[in-house]
């Protein structure tokens, strides 16, 4: 276990539904990320927020939405997507946010968009 | 634009053998990190490795970065069929918050 957990592992849903995933980390970290995990692609980063300010958005599409109420909880709010939607998605924490800091990656929650 | 790649994309080796990853990468990086992904889960953090270092080990894994050719190397010395996995490295292009990573390189174990 790495200290990050996220809830559902698995979700489907319909393109017209609303879900969210939560992600929560016992580490005492200060900044989480969003990450997309798609078949045959690179992991693509969505989200980082640092002391629960956002400091990165990387053109994700509005029916994607994040919220971080405090530094150790993340969720990503989903609403109308699309069937290219399913994938995994990731949430990790570290330190503080920075590309010199290692990452700790929770499980993952695998989506699939019907 | 993607960061690093990684070479092979898919290796097969037997018990006991050594494996070895390259990633190579396009522009100057502060750090350049290796992870590992289980089938359809997390990434564990491997090992960091800063620009101006050669070369460190951790346990039965040696990484190498050799910035004038914009190049790392994984090797994983006596592997098992736990070590069965993605490996993917991740740089930070110069950027402060970005990491970026490769598509990885899938490691097969045979026992």
């Amino acid at each position: 276990e790495t200290g990050v957990t996220q809830t559902p592992r698995h979700l489907v849903m319909g393109m017209t539904n609303k879900k969210s995933l939560k992600c929560e980390q016992h580490l005492g970290h200060n900044a989480m990320y969003w990450y997309k995990q798609s078949a045959k692609k690179p992991l693509e980063l969505m989200f980082v927020y640092n002391f629960k300010e956002q400091t990165e958005n990387n053109s994700v599409p509005s029916r994607f939405s994040p919220e971080c109420p405090n530094s150790s909880h993340l969720f990503l709010h989903l609403h109308t997507l699309q069937p290219e939607d399913s994938a995994l998605y990731l949430c990790a924490s570290s330190p503080n946010a920075g590309a010199s800091y290692e990452q700790y990656f929770g499980p993952g929650t695998r989506l699939t968009v019907t | 634009s993607q960061q690093g790649e990684e070479d092979p994309q898919a290796l097969s080796i037997q018990e006991g053998e050594n494996a070895t990853m390259n990633c190579s990468y396009k522009t100057s990086i502060n750090n350049l990190q290796w992870y590992r992904q289980n089938s359809g889960r997390g990434l564990v953090h491997l090992i960091l490795i800063r620009s101006n270092e050669r070369e460190k080990h951790s346990g039965r894994l040696r990484v190498t970065l050799d910035t004038s050719k914009k190049s790392s190397s994984l090797l994983i010395t006596a592997s098992r069929a736990a070590d069965t996995a993605s490996y993917f490295c991740a740089t930070d292009g110069g950027s402060n918050y970005k990491l970026t990573f490769g598509k990885g390189t899938l490691l097969t174990v045979n026992p």
